[in-house]
């Protein structure tokens, strides 16, 4: 079956410290990856995806690119803020398995940026 | 743009009674949403996947009798969990697929539900 192993936090860094998350998966056939950001009290909001090998999802300075061969995507960031301090989750949707298409998520990492 | 709703957003209960939630897509249509069960500080868990004007898909595990839902509108979909018993106590959010961008998923906030 499909799962994700993300790394395990907290995560504590300082403003403007550059950020790494690992992310690694199992999936059956191509599936598409994304990053969702859930903010204290807030719902996930989608951070980036990539569909495909090789492709590079980014916004609001994030990054991660699909890395097929080593099955990962990892998220980075060059230079963090207190307003990045949130619960970040990894996660894939198997497109070619057939039946239901809801994602698979890791157990999320927890960032705390101190000013 | 592309919000979604759920209510309520928490919920106190007795054992034995049953629980309704509603998950709610306010500015787009969803022909398909998404019912995830999130324990503290672990993951979102996929229970099953809702198409509007058909019977739900549910994950191994789940219990279909004993999370009804319906997805009548392609606007809104409902979890009821029947029999309610503490080991249900859990967050419990939606997701909806805006037919138009396939590839994501909009979550509403959670609803909390306590079994007493």
């Amino acid at each position: 079956g499909n799962s994700v192993t993300q790394m395990e936090g907290p995560v504590t860094l300082s403003e403007e410290a550059f950020l790494t998350i690992n992310c690694t998966y199992t999936a059956t056939g191509y599936p598409s990856l994304f990053w969702y950001v859930q903010y204290p009290g807030e719902g996930l909001q989608l951070l980036l995806k990539a569909t495909k090998a090789d492709d590079k999802g980014s916004n609001k300075g994030f990054e991660a690119t699909y890395r097929k061969e080593t099955t990962s995507f990892h998220l980075e960031k060059g230079s963090v803020q207190v307003s990045d301090s949130a619960v970040y989750f990894c996660a894939l949707s198997d497109k070619s398995g057939g039946g239901a298409d809801g994602l698979t998520f890791g157990k999320g990492t927890h960032l705390i940026i101190q000013p | 743009g592309a919000v979604v709703s759920q209510h309520p957003s928490r919920v106190i209960c007795k054992s034995g009674t049953s629980v309704k939630i509603e998950c709610r897509s306010l500015d787009f249509q969803a022909t398909t949403m998404f019912w995830y069960r999130q324990f503290p500080k672990q993951s979102l868990m996929l229970m099953a996947t809702s198409n509007e004007g058909s019977k739900a898909t549910y994950e191994q595990g789940v219990e279909k009798d004993k999370f009804l839902i319906n997805h009548a509108s392609l606007t809104l979909s409902t979890l009821t969990v029947t029999s309610a018993h503490p080991e249900d106590s859990s967050f419990y959010i939606c997701s909806a697929r805006d037919w138009g961008a396939p590839y994501e998923q909009y979550f509403g906030p959670g609803t909390r539900l306590t079994v007493t």
